[in-house]
C-alpha cells in the first residue's frame, strides 16, 4: 500500500545534542510537509517543500531545519533541541497544493508522527 | 487569515449514540479536510470534502461552502471513535488551517 513512513516513531534526545527525524513516502507526491504538535493542540507548519522548493513558516525557529534529498525522503534537523522542542513531529504529502481537475485533489496525507522527548 | 471554529470542544456520549462534530471557516476555501487522531496520536483521513456529502461507513459528511461550515456525523459510536477530530481548510496560500479539534470518548 502506499503511504507515508515516519521513522523512529518515539525518539529521546539530550538537550543541545542534534536530532534528525526522517519520512518517506511511497505516494510520488510534490509536496512534503513537516509539522510540529503540541498536546492538546493542532498541529503547526514547520516548513514544506515542492519538489525541491523549499518553504519556511515565518515563524519556524532557526534551530529548525529541513533537507529534501529526493522526491520520496524529508528530513526534519533538530540542532540543538531544547526542553520546548519536545512534541509530536508529522510530515505529510499531497500531490500538489494547487487546485486540482482531473478528480486529482490536494489531499493531504499524513504519516504516523514522532514523539520526540527532550531530557 | 482565514478562521476555524469548531464545535463541541468535547464530547461525551455512551456506546451506540450518534453525534454531530460542527466546522465553521470565516472564507471561502479551496479544500476542507476532516481528520481523526487515535490516542497514538496518528492522524487518519476522514474525508476531503470541499463541497457536498460523502458517506463512509458509519461517517459522513457535508460541507455547504456558501455558507462556511461542514457537519461530521458518526452513526451508532463505538469506542474506537474516541480520539481528537479535527477540521482543516485550505486558504489561498494552499495552506491548511486547522480548527481546535473536537474531544471525543465514547464510554463502553
Amino acid at each position: 500500500d502506499a503511504m507515508v513512513i515516519q521513522n523512529p516513531r518515539y525518539q529521546v534526545t539530550q538537550f543541545g545534542k542534534p536530532v534528525t527525524l526522517s519520512c518517506s513516502q511511497t505516494l510520488n507526491h510534490n509536496v512534503m510537509y513537516w509539522y510540529q504538535q503540541k498536546s492538546s493542540q493542532a498541529p503547526k507548519l514547520l516548513f514544506h517543500y515542492y519538489d525541491k522548493d523549499f518553504n519556511n513558516e515565518a515563524d519556524t525557529p532557526d534551530n529548525f531545519q529541513s533537507r529534501r534529498p529526493n522526491t520520496s525522503f524529508c528530513f526534519l534537523d533538530i540542532r540543538s533541541p531544547g526542553l520546548g522542542d519536545a512534541a509530536m513531529y508529522l510530515c505529510a504529502t499531497s500531490r500538489d497544493p494547487f487546485p486540482q481537475t482531473g478528480g486529482m485533489t490536494n489531499e493531504q496525507f499524513f504519516g504516523p508522527g514522532t514523539r520526540l522527548t527532550v531530557l | 487569515g482565514i478562521q476555524v471554529e469548531q464545535s463541541p470542544p468535547d464530547l461525551i456520549l455512551q456506546e451506540g449514540a450518534n453525534s454531530t462534530l460542527r466546522c465553521n471557516f470565516s472564507d471561502s476555501v479551496n479544500n476542507l479536510q476532516w481528520f481523526h487522531q487515535n490516542p497514538w496520536g496518528q492522524l487518519i483521513n476522514l474525508f476531503y470534502i470541499p463541497s457536498g456529502t460523502k458517506q463512509n461507513g458509519r461517517l459522513s459528511a457535508t460541507t455547504v461552502a456558501t455558507e462556511r461550515y461542514s457537519l461530521l456525523y458518526i452513526s451508532s459510536s463505538q469506542t474506537t471513535d474516541s480520539g481528537v477530530y479535527f477540521c482543516a481548510v485550505m486558504d489561498s496560500n494552499y495552506q491548511l488551517i486547522w480548527g481546535a479539534g473536537t474531544k471525543l470518548i465514547i464510554k463502553p
